[in-house]
């Protein structure tokens, strides 16, 4: 099975900052690497599919690049509505399986 | 417009089964692939396994291999995840999702069930 290793765990930052998480798997995934948001009490967004495409209406603020094993989820200017747990998301179609990053929970300083 | 509305809150005891549902709309339903993702309180999101509605093919997580039944009825546009004896520690929040066409992608959510299992 595929592992993916996400980090950091939890991450704060101010307003404006640069936000940069990651995400390695264990073996090579080409670009089969999606990006969620998650807030308190909601279900998942997806903002980046493919490894880097941003999905409709999800602001250019966030962006995702890699392939092969490293991943990268960024957020150029931090905003307080993205405060929020990350999940990065990688697929295999054979056999047919998902796997989610374990998360970073990103807030506020 | 496309969505997922899934079945309400379930408090259930231990030993007991459950079929939870959600129900398609706004999109053909038997076209797009419908995963099933937990997530216990405080933690992380967990792939269970997916359904294709059109021919039902269903593929699941060996974590979940066994553990939980994956169905859908294309006449009625809802897929089911279920069990048939519970644990406490299936006590979770579950999510279907719908898998974008060409990515391994979930673009659209359902709301979440929350399952809780207590004697």
């Amino acid at each position: 099975d595929i592992q993916m290793t996400q980090s950091p765990s939890s991450l704060s930052a101010s307003v404006g900052d640069r936000v940069t998480i990651t995400c390695q798997a264990s073996q090579d995934i080409s670009n089969y690497l999606n990006w969620y948001q998650q807030k308190p009490g909601k279900a998942p967004k997806l903002l980046i599919y493919d490894a880097s495409n941003l999905e409709t209406g999800v602001p250019s603020r966030f962006s995702g690049s890699g392939s092969g094993t490293d991943f990268t989820f960024t957020i150029s200017s931090l905003q307080p509505e993205d405060i929020a747990t990350y999940y990065c998301q990688q697929y295999d179609n054979l056999p047919l399986m998902y796997t989610f990053g374990q998360g970073t929970k990103l807030e506020i300083k | 417009e496309v969505q997922l509305v899934q079945s309400g809150a379930e408090v259930k005891k231990p030993g007991e089964s459950l079929k939870i549902s959600c129900k398609g709309s706004g999109y053909s339903f038997t076209s797009y692939w419908i995963g099933w993702v937990r997530q216990m309180p405080g933690k992380g999101l967990e792939w269970m396994g997916i359904i294709y509605p059109g021919d039902s093919d269903t593929r699941y997580s060996p974590s979940f291999q066994g553990q939980v039944t994956i169905s859908a009825d294309k006449s009625i546009s809802t897929a089911y995840l279920q069990w048939s004896s519970l644990k406490a520690s299936d006590t979770a929040m579950y999510y279907c999702a719908r898998q974008d066409t060409g990515s391994g992608s979930y673009n659209y959510w359902g709301q979440g069930t929350l399952v809780t299992v207590s004697s």
